[in-house]
């Protein structure tokens, strides 16, 4: 089936501890993004790729990092995880104003 | 800047009452609206989208949405709630000029009792 495909499903990291989170669609789409869900605040976005070899900061970058290698892929990268980036961590890829999301990546940093 | 406010964090109604999810949001250009729904422990699913035209749009599951630009409003109506609506409900906006970024309200917690 077509659609965005995120890995892993849930992850427990200890503080300082790093991890790359996985996202690839098969929409051939253009742009995708990442989002953190915490609650009461929304979605917030955290990193956007317009096109394969682009990235852009959203509203809350620090402490990711990105890669978008090819127009299927683009992971999120956590260097130093600490507690505050305990949340839900949901995928996008966009086409046009339609954006299709994954499944959310439910990650803990004790 | 965009903004998106969802006033309503958590709304409680009866099966077969009316319901009505309020978004107000703030942009300086025509902007893109959009409702998203997210069940427990599921990701995103679009439910209507606002981009011209006709200022009532239709949407799935019977969920219908109306564009008042005097009011910056994008509120969410359902005629007859059915107990499966119970979910978490977002609304977004997309700028006309930057397709890249969709900013997104805090959510509305619907609880739909029986």
């Amino acid at each position: 089936n077509a659609g965005v495909t995120q890995t892993p499903k849930f992850q427990v990291l200890k503080t300082g501890q790093s991890m790359t989170l996985q996202c690839a669609q098969d929409m051939n789409h253009n742009s995708m993004y990442w989002y953190r869900q915490d609650p009461g605040m929304g979605l917030r976005l955290i990193y956007y790729s317009a096109s394969e070899g682009t990235t852009d900061k959203g509203e809350v970058p620090n402490g990711y990092n990105v890669s978008r290698l090819n127009k299927r892929e683009f992971s999120l990268r956590l260097e130093s995880a600490a507690p505050s980036q305990t949340s839900v961590y949901f995928c996008a890829s966009r086409e046009r104003q339609r954006a299709f999301f994954g499944q959310g990546t439910r990650l803990t940093v004790v | 800047a965009q903004s998106v406010t969802q006033p309503d964090i958590h709304i409680t109604v009866s099966e077969g009452a009316s319901l009505e999810l309020r978004c107000n949001y703030s942009y300086g250009a025509t902007p893109y609206l959009f409702w998203y729904v997210q069940s427990p422990g599921q990701g995103l699913q679009l439910l209507l989208k606002y981009f011209s035209g006709d200022t009532l749009v239709q949407g799935i599951k019977g969920f219908e949405a109306e564009f008042k630009r005097s009011q910056s409003s994008f509120n969410l109506r359902k005629p007859s709630v059915h107990w499966s609506d119970a979910a978490e409900y977002f609304c977004a906006v997309g700028a006309s000029y930057n397709t890249d970024k969709l900013i997104f309200g805090t959510g509305t917690r619907l609880q739909v009792f029986p």
